[in-house]
């Protein structure tokens, strides 16, 4: 158990839906970042946020935001879904903020778009 | 983009030595070389990540090229709970204090009894 929470563990929506992902990083942890992964693409960051602030930014359409709360837990929000966007989106947190170190992973939230 | 190479997959004995190989010939001065691995129905885990000089931990050990434009991840004695997948990743400044995360495929070790 790293210590990640992530909730939901799956979610199953129609394209065109919006939906919302959620991470509670490490007790202490200031960053949290944002991972999607799918068969064709592997394993891709999307985002990073640090106590608050967009840190880094990767691979994210427009389609998708985050965005972190006082209390550190963070949101990952995915609109106009399409088929393509069904994936395992993982959420990491780590103490550091623009080093990129020892990273620990949820579990993932794996979402199917039909 | 830098990036990194790695084989599709390797093979390797229980109690045996593994090297793990990973290109990144356009690797920059302030590049940091990250492995995680993820085993089967689960995240990544960190592996171990260096810069220049090589690099050891209670899991594994990096082995950094001279120049900086390769490394090997080496598991000094492989057990089948090391069976997983293992990304050799950069950390890549674009800037200031942004920087990107460079991926690589991942290279599949499987684990023979």
């Amino acid at each position: 158990d790293s210590g990640v929470t992530q909730t939901p563990k799956h979610l199953i929506t129609a394209t065109g839906q919006r939906v919302t992902l959620r991470c509670s990083p490490r007790s202490g942890d200031l960053s949290v970042y944002w991972y999607q992964q799918s068969l064709d693409q592997g394993l891709q960051f999307l985002i990073q946020y640090y106590n608050g602030e967009e840190r880094a930014k990767g691979n994210i359409l427009e389609r998708f935001s985050a965005q972190q709360f006082p209390d550190l837990h963070s949101e990952l929000n995915l609109s106009s879904l399409e088929l393509g966007d069904s994936a395992l989106y993982f959420c990491a947190s780590s103490s550091a903020g623009t080093s990129f170190g020892e990273q620990y992973f949820g579990p993932g939230t794996r979402l199917t778009v039909t | 983009d830098a990036k990194t190479t790695q084989p599709n997959s390797m093979e390797s004995n229980e109690e045996e030595p593994v090297h793990l190989p990973c290109n990144h010939s356009t690797i920059s001065g302030t590049d940091y070389i990250h492995w995680y691995r993820q085993l089967p129905s689960q995240g990544p885990e960190y592996v171990i990540h260096g810069l220049t000089s090589n690099v050891n931990n209670r899991m594994a050990s990096l082995a950094i090229a001279e120049d900086r434009k390769s490394s090997t991840l080496i598991l000094h004695r492989a057990t089948l709970r090391d069976a997983a997948v293992y990304y050799c990743i950069l950390r890549v400044n674009s800037g200031g204090s942004n920087y990107k995360l460079t991926f690589g495929k991942g290279t599949l070790l499987t684990v023979n009894p």
